[in-house]
């Protein structure tokens, strides 16, 4: 079946270092979506990506989605501590409706 | 105003109790979902339901039974509890297109011992 890895699982970074996610589908995915779990808490959407090659940012965030749109990444600029959590990336495959998340990958930012 | 809420937020129970969570939206949305979270976080669709039509139904042993009352709700019924069911469960719900993003409950954090 259609599966979505994420790496890296885990990563510590220090308040101010950048840090990226990167998102690897078995399949061409219809589109990417980006989750973000923070402790104890539930998923909220942050972004969808559709095009090929598309880029898009959000204050410190950019997310990418490939050429081959089997793949995705998410790049913090100068991390801090509010953005501890797990990110989570979602696709859909082709001729489907179910959303396919990805394995996550933890953050844990030290100030 | 809360969109997608839960109950119970914790659920502790003994191995072969039946017990059930509900789910209900205020978002007006059609489509609503069922998710487990193991202890390593990774999120498994379980069941969704449109319009209380149930449309996907994932390998989930059939202890596990979903109910629609109404597109604004989706409880989940499991029979005979293992261990194994332990896990945080959440609702979600979408509008009608697949492409829409997805809002998650808070939660149920489910304790089978």
């Amino acid at each position: 079946g259609q599966q979505v890895m994420q790496i890296p699982q885990y990563q510590h970074v220090q308040e101010g270092e950048d840090f990226t996610t990167y998102c690897n589908s078995s399949t061409t995915l219809s589109n990417i979506q980006w989750y973000k779990q923070r402790p104890g808490g539930h998923p909220v959407f942050l972004i969808q990506l559709v095009k090929s090659g598309e880029v898009k940012k959000q204050k410190r965030l950019t997310f990418q989605f490939g050429e081959a749109k089997k793949n995705s990444s998410l790049h913090i600029t100068a991390t801090q501590t509010t953005d501890v959590g797990t990110y989570f990336c979602a696709g859909l495959g082709d001729n489907t409706d179910k959303l396919i998340f990805g394995t996550g990958t933890r953050l844990q930012v030290f100030p | 105003d809360t969109a997608v809420s839960q109950t119970p937020k914790y659920l502790v129970t003994q191995m072969g109790n039946d017990k059930s969570i509900k789910c209900e939206q205020n978002l007006g949305h059609d489509t609503m979902y069922w998710y487990k979270q193991d202890s390593k976080k990774f999120l498994k669709i379980m069941f969704s339901y449109n319009n209380k039509e149930l449309i996907i139904n994932e390998t989930v042993p059939n202890r596990f039974s979903p109910k629609s009352p109404d597109k604004a709700h989706l409880n989940l019924h499991i029979n005979s509890l293992e261990l194994g069911d332990s896990a945080v469960y959440f609702c979600a719900s979408r509008l009608a297109s697949p492409y829409n993003e997805q809002f998650f409950g808070p939660g149920t954090r489910l304790t089978v011992l």
